[in-house]
């Protein structure tokens, strides 16, 4: 059964620090692995999405990576600004199962 | 295009109740996929549909129910609602088969609260 996690719960930086949000998923047989971000009380939205043959994926300030044998992904986020303040989600797409199985996500904020 | 959407965006019921929450997908779009989402924690997956037929279900009781139409559209039915059943519920189309894992594209959601 796939179990996704992300560590850790919440995180404070100040504005300028480039920082690296971390997940950990149990099975391998994943298809692609997707970063989300949701505003507080919204819908999510998607900022990356690397396939199980790819390594890494890269959005402007963002960058994720994949690391399949090690069940681990990345996202990192240089320069961070106060408007990326959010919790980030993570989802490992199981071609067994069909479905997206998300962590628990990373609250950060960003402060000025 | 507009994105995905979903109505209304917010309902509040007693317990007992049954509620239908509604789900439009992109244009082009012939999957939807409906998550559950409890304040604090990840989305948790409860059906998915493509071509009108159920591809997916997740370990949620025989209260909840969803159907397609053939218009792509969705709804996700939860009969006899209990307080625990309170959360965001989110919709998310995509192209294709869920199989495929393309991306998908989420809708703002509607807010249950029970009461």
């Amino acid at each position: 059964k796939q179990e996704v996690t992300q560590i850790p719960a919440a995180l404070s930086v100040p504005e300028g620090e480039n920082l690296v949000l971390n997940c950990s998923f149990t099975d391998s047989a994943i298809y692609n692995l997707q970063w989300f971000r949701q505003d507080p009380g919204k819908g999510l939205t998607s900022l990356l999405l690397i396939q199980s043959s790819q390594r890494e994926q890269t959005s402007g300030r963002l960058n994720a990576s994949l690391d399949k044998s090690s069940g681990r992904s990345t996202l990192y986020i240089a320069a961070s600004q106060p408007g990326d303040s959010a919790t980030y989600l993570c989802a490992a797409f199981s071609s067994n199962t069909g479905k997206l199985i998300f962590g628990q996500g990373t609250t950060l904020q960003v402060k000025p | 295009d507009a994105g995905v959407t979903q109505s209304p965006t917010h309902l509040i019921k007693t317990r007992g109740q049954h509620v239908t929450l509604r789900c439009s997908p992109i244009s082009g779009h012939k999957s939807v996929s409906w998550y559950q989402q409890v304040l604090g924690q990840g989305p948790q997956f409860i059906f998915q549909y493509y071509e009108k037929e159920e591809r997916g279900r997740g370990n949620f009781p025989d209260r909840f129910s969803a159907r397609q139409f053939p218009n792509y559209s969705s709804e996700l039915n939860v009969n006899a609602l209990l307080l625990g059943d309170s959360a965001l519920y989110l919709c998310a189309s995509s192209r294709t088969s869920g199989r495929l894992g393309d991306t998908q594209y989420f809708g703002p959601g509607t807010r249950l609260t029970v009461l």
